[in-house]
Protein backbone atom coordinates (compact mmCIF):
# COMPACT_ATOMS: atom_id res chain seq x y z
CA UNK A 1 0.00 0.00 0.00
CA UNK A 2 1.74 3.07 -1.40
CA UNK A 3 -1.28 5.44 -0.36
CA UNK A 4 -2.50 8.37 1.60
CA UNK A 5 -5.77 8.00 2.64
CA UNK A 6 -8.09 10.93 2.93
CA UNK A 7 -11.66 10.96 4.61
CA UNK A 8 -14.06 12.80 3.98
CA UNK A 9 -13.14 14.30 0.78
CA UNK A 10 -15.44 16.75 1.10
CA UNK A 11 -17.32 18.85 4.22
CA UNK A 12 -19.85 20.86 4.70
CA UNK A 13 -19.66 22.68 7.97
CA UNK A 14 -21.19 25.54 10.07
CA UNK A 15 -19.18 27.46 11.95
CA UNK A 16 -20.76 25.79 15.53
CA UNK A 17 -20.11 22.56 14.32
CA UNK A 18 -17.00 20.15 15.15
CA UNK A 19 -16.00 17.58 13.01
CA UNK A 20 -12.47 15.50 12.50
CA UNK A 21 -10.48 15.21 9.55
CA UNK A 22 -8.84 11.53 9.20
CA UNK A 23 -5.73 10.77 7.31
CA UNK A 24 -4.32 6.68 7.31
CA UNK A 25 -1.05 5.28 5.66
CA UNK A 26 0.42 2.03 6.11
CA UNK A 27 3.43 2.65 4.38
CA UNK A 28 5.68 2.45 7.99
CA UNK A 29 6.40 5.92 7.48
CA UNK A 30 6.79 7.97 11.37
CA UNK A 31 6.05 11.39 10.78
CA UNK A 32 2.86 12.43 8.98
CA UNK A 33 1.88 16.26 8.36
CA UNK A 34 -1.26 18.49 7.75
CA UNK A 35 -1.12 21.29 5.19
CA UNK A 36 -4.06 24.02 4.67
CA UNK A 37 -4.03 24.95 1.28
CA UNK A 38 -6.30 27.76 -0.52
CA UNK A 39 -7.28 28.31 -3.64
CA UNK A 40 -4.66 28.91 -6.27
CA UNK A 41 -1.73 29.08 -3.36
CA UNK A 42 1.12 26.83 -2.47
CA UNK A 43 -0.08 24.34 0.41
CA UNK A 44 0.78 25.69 4.09
CA UNK A 45 2.65 23.76 6.30
CA UNK A 46 -0.41 23.64 9.64
CA UNK A 47 1.46 20.45 11.89
CA UNK A 48 4.16 18.03 11.57
CA UNK A 49 3.99 14.94 13.87
CA UNK A 50 6.93 12.38 14.42
CA UNK A 51 6.76 8.80 15.99
CA UNK A 52 2.97 10.01 16.82
CA UNK A 53 4.50 13.12 18.80
CA UNK A 54 3.72 16.58 17.98
CA UNK A 55 7.11 17.86 16.76
CA UNK A 56 5.98 21.40 15.11
CA UNK A 57 3.15 23.51 14.94
CA UNK A 58 3.50 26.69 12.91
CA UNK A 59 1.15 28.94 14.75
CA UNK A 60 -2.24 27.29 13.89
CA UNK A 61 -5.51 28.45 15.99
CA UNK A 62 -6.36 26.55 18.38
CA UNK A 63 -9.87 25.97 16.83
CA UNK A 64 -7.47 23.06 14.80
CA UNK A 65 -6.28 20.34 17.12
CA UNK A 66 -4.36 17.56 15.41
CA UNK A 67 -4.23 14.05 17.04
CA UNK A 68 -2.15 10.77 16.34
CA UNK A 69 -3.26 8.10 17.64
CA UNK A 70 -1.45 5.82 16.55
CA UNK A 71 1.87 5.75 13.69
CA UNK A 72 -1.09 4.67 10.90
CA UNK A 73 -3.61 7.80 11.67
CA UNK A 74 -3.45 11.30 12.12
CA UNK A 75 -6.72 13.10 12.85
CA UNK A 76 -7.98 17.10 12.86
CA UNK A 77 -10.01 17.85 14.68
CA UNK A 78 -11.58 21.02 13.73
CA UNK A 79 -14.32 23.25 16.21
CA UNK A 80 -15.91 26.74 15.84
CA UNK A 81 -14.39 27.58 12.29
CA UNK A 82 -14.46 30.22 10.36
CA UNK A 83 -15.71 31.10 6.55
CA UNK A 84 -12.02 31.80 5.86
CA UNK A 85 -10.86 28.34 6.79
CA UNK A 86 -12.31 27.31 3.92
CA UNK A 87 -9.23 25.04 1.92
CA UNK A 88 -8.06 21.96 0.93
CA UNK A 89 -6.79 19.82 4.33
CA UNK A 90 -3.78 18.13 2.82
CA UNK A 91 -2.27 15.16 4.99
CA UNK A 92 1.21 13.68 4.30
CA UNK A 93 3.84 10.89 5.37
CA UNK A 94 7.16 10.44 5.07
CA UNK A 95 10.51 8.42 6.63
CA UNK A 96 11.11 9.71 9.57
CA UNK A 97 14.49 11.69 9.19
CA UNK A 98 17.36 12.65 11.68
CA UNK A 99 21.10 13.28 11.39
CA UNK A 100 22.30 12.79 7.88
CA UNK A 101 19.03 11.13 6.51
CA UNK A 102 18.03 12.51 2.75
CA UNK A 103 14.50 12.76 2.37
CA UNK A 104 13.34 10.37 -0.57
CA UNK A 105 9.79 11.93 -1.01
CA UNK A 106 6.64 13.01 0.70
CA UNK A 107 3.61 10.89 -0.02
CA UNK A 108 0.51 13.28 0.02
CA UNK A 109 -3.34 12.35 0.46
CA UNK A 110 -5.65 13.64 -2.09
CA UNK A 111 -6.92 16.16 0.71
CA UNK A 112 -10.40 17.13 2.67
CA UNK A 113 -12.18 20.05 0.16
CA UNK A 114 -13.48 22.20 3.13
CA UNK A 115 -16.17 24.66 3.06
CA UNK A 116 -17.29 26.51 6.30
CA UNK A 117 -20.71 28.32 6.09
CA UNK B 1 15.84 28.08 5.19
CA UNK B 2 16.75 29.37 1.28
CA UNK B 3 14.09 31.24 -0.10
CA UNK B 4 12.82 29.59 -4.09
CA UNK B 5 12.19 31.68 -7.14
CA UNK B 6 10.35 30.53 -10.19
CA UNK B 7 8.69 32.14 -12.90
CA UNK B 8 4.70 32.04 -12.16
CA UNK B 9 3.31 30.58 -15.28
CA UNK B 10 4.79 28.69 -18.49
CA UNK B 11 3.14 27.81 -21.86
CA UNK B 12 4.41 24.85 -24.18
CA UNK B 13 3.35 22.63 -27.24
CA UNK B 14 2.96 19.55 -26.96
CA UNK B 15 5.66 17.39 -27.53
CA UNK B 16 8.13 19.82 -26.56
CA UNK B 17 10.88 19.72 -24.08
CA UNK B 18 10.32 21.97 -21.21
CA UNK B 19 12.83 23.74 -18.80
CA UNK B 20 11.81 24.80 -15.41
CA UNK B 21 14.50 26.87 -13.73
CA UNK B 22 14.63 27.24 -10.05
CA UNK B 23 16.55 29.97 -8.46
CA UNK B 24 18.22 29.10 -4.77
CA UNK B 25 20.92 31.52 -4.23
CA UNK B 26 21.02 31.17 -0.32
CA UNK B 27 21.01 27.27 -0.40
CA UNK B 28 23.06 25.96 2.65
CA UNK B 29 25.55 22.82 1.95
CA UNK B 30 23.55 20.27 3.37
CA UNK B 31 19.89 21.66 1.42
CA UNK B 32 19.11 19.55 -1.39
CA UNK B 33 16.63 20.43 -4.35
CA UNK B 34 13.45 18.30 -4.49
CA UNK B 35 10.24 19.06 -7.08
CA UNK B 36 7.09 18.35 -6.90
CA UNK B 37 3.84 18.44 -9.17
CA UNK B 38 0.26 19.20 -8.40
CA UNK B 39 -3.10 18.89 -10.36
CA UNK B 40 -5.75 20.59 -9.72
CA UNK B 41 -7.75 19.35 -6.17
CA UNK B 42 -5.12 16.37 -5.79
CA UNK B 43 -2.10 16.88 -3.64
CA UNK B 44 1.04 17.32 -4.69
CA UNK B 45 3.57 14.63 -5.58
CA UNK B 46 7.18 13.88 -5.71
CA UNK B 47 8.71 14.19 -8.81
CA UNK B 48 12.46 14.02 -8.27
CA UNK B 49 15.28 15.30 -6.21
CA UNK B 50 18.83 15.81 -5.95
CA UNK B 51 22.24 17.47 -4.78
CA UNK B 52 24.49 18.10 -7.23
CA UNK B 53 25.17 17.77 -10.82
CA UNK B 54 22.22 15.81 -12.77
CA UNK B 55 19.54 13.32 -11.90
CA UNK B 56 17.49 11.46 -13.66
CA UNK B 57 14.41 9.14 -13.51
CA UNK B 58 11.74 7.85 -15.51
CA UNK B 59 9.66 11.12 -15.74
CA UNK B 60 12.06 13.61 -15.46
CA UNK B 61 15.51 15.30 -15.20
CA UNK B 62 17.02 17.69 -12.25
CA UNK B 63 20.26 19.79 -13.42
CA UNK B 64 22.27 21.34 -10.42
CA UNK B 65 25.40 23.85 -11.66
CA UNK B 66 28.49 23.41 -9.78
CA UNK B 67 27.40 26.37 -7.45
CA UNK B 68 23.90 24.93 -6.42
CA UNK B 69 22.64 28.74 -6.60
CA UNK B 70 20.11 27.20 -9.21
CA UNK B 71 18.50 24.06 -10.49
CA UNK B 72 16.27 23.57 -13.82
CA UNK B 73 13.73 20.70 -13.87
CA UNK B 74 13.85 19.08 -17.49
CA UNK B 75 10.39 17.63 -18.81
CA UNK B 76 10.61 15.49 -22.13
CA UNK B 77 8.17 15.92 -24.60
CA UNK B 78 4.91 17.05 -22.71
CA UNK B 79 1.69 16.18 -23.25
CA UNK B 80 -1.64 17.48 -21.94
CA UNK B 81 -1.17 15.46 -18.71
CA UNK B 82 1.52 17.19 -17.67
CA UNK B 83 -0.70 20.54 -17.29
CA UNK B 84 -0.23 21.06 -13.48
CA UNK B 85 1.66 23.35 -11.33
CA UNK B 86 5.21 22.77 -10.32
CA UNK B 87 7.32 23.43 -7.02
CA UNK B 88 10.79 23.75 -6.40
CA UNK B 89 11.59 23.02 -2.75
CA UNK B 90 15.33 23.64 -0.66
CA UNK B 91 15.05 20.79 1.98
CA UNK B 92 17.86 20.58 4.70
CA UNK B 93 19.10 16.99 5.39
CA UNK B 94 17.27 15.60 8.30
CA UNK B 95 14.45 18.09 8.40
CA UNK B 96 10.76 17.11 8.76
CA UNK B 97 9.19 19.92 6.86
CA UNK B 98 8.54 20.78 3.43
CA UNK B 99 7.74 24.47 2.80
CA UNK B 100 6.21 25.47 -0.77
CA UNK B 101 6.78 28.50 -2.73
CA UNK B 102 4.87 29.81 -5.21
CA UNK B 103 5.09 27.56 -7.41
CA UNK B 104 5.69 27.34 -11.50
CA UNK B 105 2.07 27.09 -13.25
CA UNK B 106 2.75 24.60 -16.75
CA UNK B 107 0.21 24.80 -19.30
CA UNK B 108 0.79 22.10 -22.36
CA UNK B 109 -1.55 23.34 -25.73
CA UNK B 110 -2.18 21.23 -28.23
Amino acid sequence: DTEVTQTPKHLVMGMTNKKSLKCEQHMGHRAMYWYKQKAKKPPELMFVYSYEKLSINESVPSRFSPECPNSSLLNLHLHALQPEDSALYLCASSQERSGTAINYGYTFGSGTRLTVV
Amino acid sequence: LAKTTQPISMDSYEGQEVNITCSHNNIATNDYITWYQQFPSQGPRFIIQGYKTKVTNEVASLFIPADRKSSTLSLPRVSLSDTAVYYCLVVKTGANNLFFGTGTRLTVIP
